[in-house]
Protein backbone atom coordinates (compact mmCIF):
# COMPACT_ATOMS: atom_id res chain seq x y z
CA UNK A 1 0.00 0.00 0.00
CA UNK A 2 1.46 3.82 -1.01
CA UNK A 3 1.99 5.81 1.76
CA UNK A 4 -0.30 8.41 0.57
CA UNK A 5 -2.99 8.08 -1.81
CA UNK A 6 -5.10 9.68 -4.11
CA UNK A 7 -7.45 9.23 -6.65
CA UNK A 8 -6.09 11.46 -9.76
CA UNK A 9 -9.02 12.15 -11.66
CA UNK A 10 -9.59 14.17 -13.23
CA UNK A 11 -12.54 15.77 -11.72
CA UNK A 12 -14.59 17.36 -14.38
CA UNK A 13 -16.98 19.55 -13.04
CA UNK A 14 -19.18 22.40 -14.11
CA UNK A 15 -18.95 26.05 -12.38
CA UNK A 16 -20.47 26.60 -9.47
CA UNK A 17 -20.28 22.84 -8.32
CA UNK A 18 -19.25 21.36 -4.84
CA UNK A 19 -16.23 18.91 -5.56
CA UNK A 20 -14.34 16.94 -2.89
CA UNK A 21 -11.25 14.70 -2.63
CA UNK A 22 -10.38 12.29 -0.41
CA UNK A 23 -6.40 11.12 0.49
CA UNK A 24 -5.99 8.14 2.24
CA UNK A 25 -2.46 7.53 4.26
CA UNK A 26 -1.09 4.50 5.86
CA UNK A 27 1.00 5.93 8.72
CA UNK A 28 -0.85 5.89 12.03
CA UNK A 29 1.58 7.93 13.09
CA UNK A 30 1.45 10.74 11.12
CA UNK A 31 0.94 14.17 12.46
CA UNK A 32 0.76 16.76 10.37
CA UNK A 33 -1.43 17.14 7.47
CA UNK A 34 -1.99 19.74 4.14
CA UNK A 35 -3.03 20.39 0.99
CA UNK A 36 -1.14 21.74 -1.34
CA UNK A 37 -2.63 23.20 -5.08
CA UNK A 38 0.30 22.76 -8.11
CA UNK A 39 -1.19 24.13 -11.11
CA UNK A 40 0.32 23.56 -14.71
CA UNK A 41 4.03 23.95 -15.01
CA UNK A 42 3.65 25.72 -11.94
CA UNK A 43 5.12 24.72 -8.28
CA UNK A 44 2.94 23.18 -5.92
CA UNK A 45 1.89 26.03 -3.44
CA UNK A 46 0.10 25.83 0.33
CA UNK A 47 -3.56 25.55 0.55
CA UNK A 48 -4.04 24.93 3.58
CA UNK A 49 -3.19 23.17 6.53
CA UNK A 50 -5.47 20.48 7.77
CA UNK A 51 -6.72 20.41 11.81
CA UNK A 52 -8.02 17.92 13.91
CA UNK A 53 -11.14 19.28 14.34
CA UNK A 54 -11.40 20.20 10.51
CA UNK A 55 -11.00 23.85 8.84
CA UNK A 56 -12.40 26.08 6.88
CA UNK A 57 -11.22 28.85 4.37
CA UNK A 58 -13.73 30.42 2.23
CA UNK A 59 -14.71 27.93 -0.13
CA UNK A 60 -12.39 25.31 1.18
CA UNK A 61 -13.00 22.75 4.10
CA UNK A 62 -10.26 20.77 5.16
CA UNK A 63 -11.04 17.28 7.46
CA UNK A 64 -9.41 15.22 8.99
CA UNK A 65 -10.28 11.49 10.12
CA UNK A 66 -7.74 10.04 12.02
CA UNK A 67 -9.82 6.54 12.54
CA UNK A 68 -9.80 6.31 9.01
CA UNK A 69 -6.40 7.66 8.01
CA UNK A 70 -7.91 9.91 5.41
CA UNK A 71 -7.83 13.78 4.87
CA UNK A 72 -10.69 15.16 2.84
CA UNK A 73 -10.67 18.80 0.86
CA UNK A 74 -14.34 20.30 0.34
CA UNK A 75 -14.07 23.21 -2.33
CA UNK A 76 -17.86 24.74 -2.99
CA UNK A 77 -19.21 27.26 -5.66
CA UNK A 78 -16.21 25.91 -8.18
CA UNK A 79 -14.48 28.72 -10.22
CA UNK A 80 -12.81 27.75 -13.26
CA UNK A 81 -9.79 29.94 -11.92
CA UNK A 82 -9.77 26.22 -9.35
CA UNK A 83 -8.59 24.20 -12.33
CA UNK A 84 -5.54 22.51 -10.84
CA UNK A 85 -3.88 19.49 -9.28
CA UNK A 86 -4.62 19.13 -5.56
CA UNK A 87 -1.28 17.44 -3.39
CA UNK A 88 -2.21 15.62 -0.20
CA UNK A 89 0.88 15.98 1.72
CA UNK A 90 1.51 13.45 4.82
CA UNK A 91 3.99 14.04 7.57
CA UNK A 92 5.04 11.75 9.83
CA UNK A 93 6.05 13.29 12.47
CA UNK A 94 6.36 16.81 14.86
CA UNK A 95 8.96 18.95 13.99
CA UNK A 96 12.00 18.51 11.44
CA UNK A 97 10.14 16.25 9.15
CA UNK A 98 10.67 14.77 5.69
CA UNK A 99 6.76 15.09 4.46
CA UNK A 100 5.65 12.61 1.86
CA UNK A 101 3.25 13.99 -0.94
CA UNK A 102 0.69 12.17 -3.03
CA UNK A 103 0.46 11.99 -6.76
CA UNK A 104 -2.31 14.41 -6.99
CA UNK A 105 -6.18 14.51 -8.02
CA UNK A 106 -6.57 16.73 -11.16
CA UNK A 107 -9.83 19.00 -11.16
CA UNK A 108 -10.89 20.90 -13.88
CA UNK A 109 -13.61 23.27 -13.79
CA UNK A 110 -15.32 24.17 -16.36
CA UNK A 111 -18.07 26.73 -18.13
CA UNK B 1 6.91 32.71 3.45
CA UNK B 2 10.35 32.74 2.22
CA UNK B 3 10.92 34.39 -1.44
CA UNK B 4 13.08 31.11 -3.08
CA UNK B 5 14.77 31.66 -6.50
CA UNK B 6 16.07 29.13 -9.06
CA UNK B 7 18.31 29.04 -12.07
CA UNK B 8 18.55 28.11 -14.40
CA UNK B 9 14.12 28.06 -15.25
CA UNK B 10 14.63 25.64 -18.03
CA UNK B 11 17.66 24.02 -19.70
CA UNK B 12 18.48 21.34 -22.68
CA UNK B 13 21.46 19.68 -22.13
CA UNK B 14 23.31 16.70 -24.31
CA UNK B 15 23.49 13.40 -22.19
CA UNK B 16 26.59 12.69 -20.63
CA UNK B 17 26.84 16.29 -19.56
CA UNK B 18 25.76 18.22 -16.26
CA UNK B 19 24.12 20.55 -15.11
CA UNK B 20 24.38 22.44 -11.76
CA UNK B 21 20.81 24.20 -10.50
CA UNK B 22 20.65 27.21 -7.75
CA UNK B 23 18.33 28.15 -5.25
CA UNK B 24 18.39 31.21 -3.16
CA UNK B 25 16.22 31.97 -0.68
CA UNK B 26 16.08 35.51 0.59
CA UNK B 27 15.96 34.33 4.52
CA UNK B 28 17.88 31.98 6.66
CA UNK B 29 16.23 28.57 6.75
CA UNK B 30 17.30 25.77 8.49
CA UNK B 31 15.86 22.63 6.16
CA UNK B 32 16.34 22.85 2.29
CA UNK B 33 15.25 19.71 0.31
CA UNK B 34 15.37 19.44 -3.19
CA UNK B 35 12.81 17.48 -5.43
CA UNK B 36 12.22 15.64 -8.59
CA UNK B 37 8.88 16.11 -10.63
CA UNK B 38 7.97 13.65 -13.31
CA UNK B 39 5.73 14.60 -15.54
CA UNK B 40 2.26 13.32 -14.33
CA UNK B 41 4.00 12.59 -11.25
CA UNK B 42 4.05 13.32 -7.65
CA UNK B 43 7.28 15.01 -5.71
CA UNK B 44 9.93 12.63 -5.05
CA UNK B 45 12.24 13.66 -2.63
CA UNK B 46 16.13 13.53 -3.82
CA UNK B 47 18.27 14.77 -0.49
CA UNK B 48 18.22 17.37 2.51
CA UNK B 49 20.97 20.08 2.16
CA UNK B 50 22.70 20.21 4.93
CA UNK B 51 24.57 23.22 6.30
CA UNK B 52 28.04 22.79 6.65
CA UNK B 53 27.49 18.88 5.79
CA UNK B 54 26.80 16.00 3.40
CA UNK B 55 23.32 16.18 2.08
CA UNK B 56 21.52 13.03 3.55
CA UNK B 57 19.91 11.34 0.81
CA UNK B 58 17.00 9.31 -0.29
CA UNK B 59 16.25 5.48 -1.27
CA UNK B 60 17.43 5.46 -5.03
CA UNK B 61 19.54 8.53 -5.20
CA UNK B 62 23.21 9.14 -4.43
CA UNK B 63 25.95 11.60 -4.28
CA UNK B 64 27.67 11.14 -7.44
CA UNK B 65 24.92 11.29 -9.62
CA UNK B 66 23.19 14.33 -7.70
CA UNK B 67 25.94 16.43 -5.39
CA UNK B 68 24.48 19.13 -3.43
CA UNK B 69 26.35 22.11 -2.00
CA UNK B 70 24.53 24.11 1.34
CA UNK B 71 27.59 26.55 1.57
CA UNK B 72 25.20 28.59 4.19
CA UNK B 73 21.60 28.97 5.31
CA UNK B 74 20.10 30.61 2.07
CA UNK B 75 21.96 28.70 -0.74
CA UNK B 76 22.09 25.49 -2.12
CA UNK B 77 22.96 23.71 -5.15
CA UNK B 78 22.19 20.72 -6.89
CA UNK B 79 24.23 18.95 -9.93
CA UNK B 80 22.47 16.38 -12.37
CA UNK B 81 25.56 14.61 -13.23
CA UNK B 82 26.69 12.06 -16.65
CA UNK B 83 22.58 13.10 -17.53
CA UNK B 84 20.66 10.43 -19.69
CA UNK B 85 17.06 11.01 -21.17
CA UNK B 86 15.46 9.55 -18.13
CA UNK B 87 16.78 12.62 -15.86
CA UNK B 88 14.76 14.55 -17.99
CA UNK B 89 11.93 16.03 -15.25
CA UNK B 90 11.33 19.26 -13.00
CA UNK B 91 13.80 20.14 -9.96
CA UNK B 92 12.40 21.59 -7.09
CA UNK B 93 13.87 23.06 -4.75
CA UNK B 94 12.38 23.55 -1.40
CA UNK B 95 12.41 25.19 2.23
CA UNK B 96 10.73 24.34 5.52
CA UNK B 97 9.18 27.05 7.59
CA UNK B 98 8.26 26.38 10.92
CA UNK B 99 7.64 29.61 12.21
CA UNK B 100 4.36 29.94 13.48
CA UNK B 101 3.12 27.99 10.93
CA UNK B 102 3.48 24.33 11.81
CA UNK B 103 5.84 22.55 9.10
CA UNK B 104 4.99 23.80 6.27
CA UNK B 105 6.91 23.53 3.17
CA UNK B 106 7.45 26.15 0.40
CA UNK B 107 8.97 25.77 -3.37
CA UNK B 108 11.15 27.32 -5.90
CA UNK B 109 9.69 27.76 -9.13
CA UNK B 110 11.39 24.79 -10.42
CA UNK B 111 14.33 23.91 -13.33
CA UNK B 112 12.70 22.06 -16.27
CA UNK B 113 15.17 20.10 -17.64
CA UNK B 114 15.40 18.14 -21.10
CA UNK B 115 18.14 15.77 -22.11
CA UNK B 116 18.57 14.68 -25.39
Amino acid sequence: RKEVEQDPGPFNVPEGATVAFNCTYSNSASQSFFWYRQDCRKEPKLLMSVYSSGNEDGRFTAQLNRASQYISLLIRDSKLSDSATYLCVVNPSGGSYIPTFGRGTSLIVHP
Amino acid sequence: SAVISQKPSRDICQRGTSLTIQCQVDSQVTMMFWYRQQPGQSLTLIATANQGSEATYESGFVIDKFPISRPNLTFSTLTVSNMSPEDSSIYLCSVEDGVGKGETQYFGPGTRLLVL
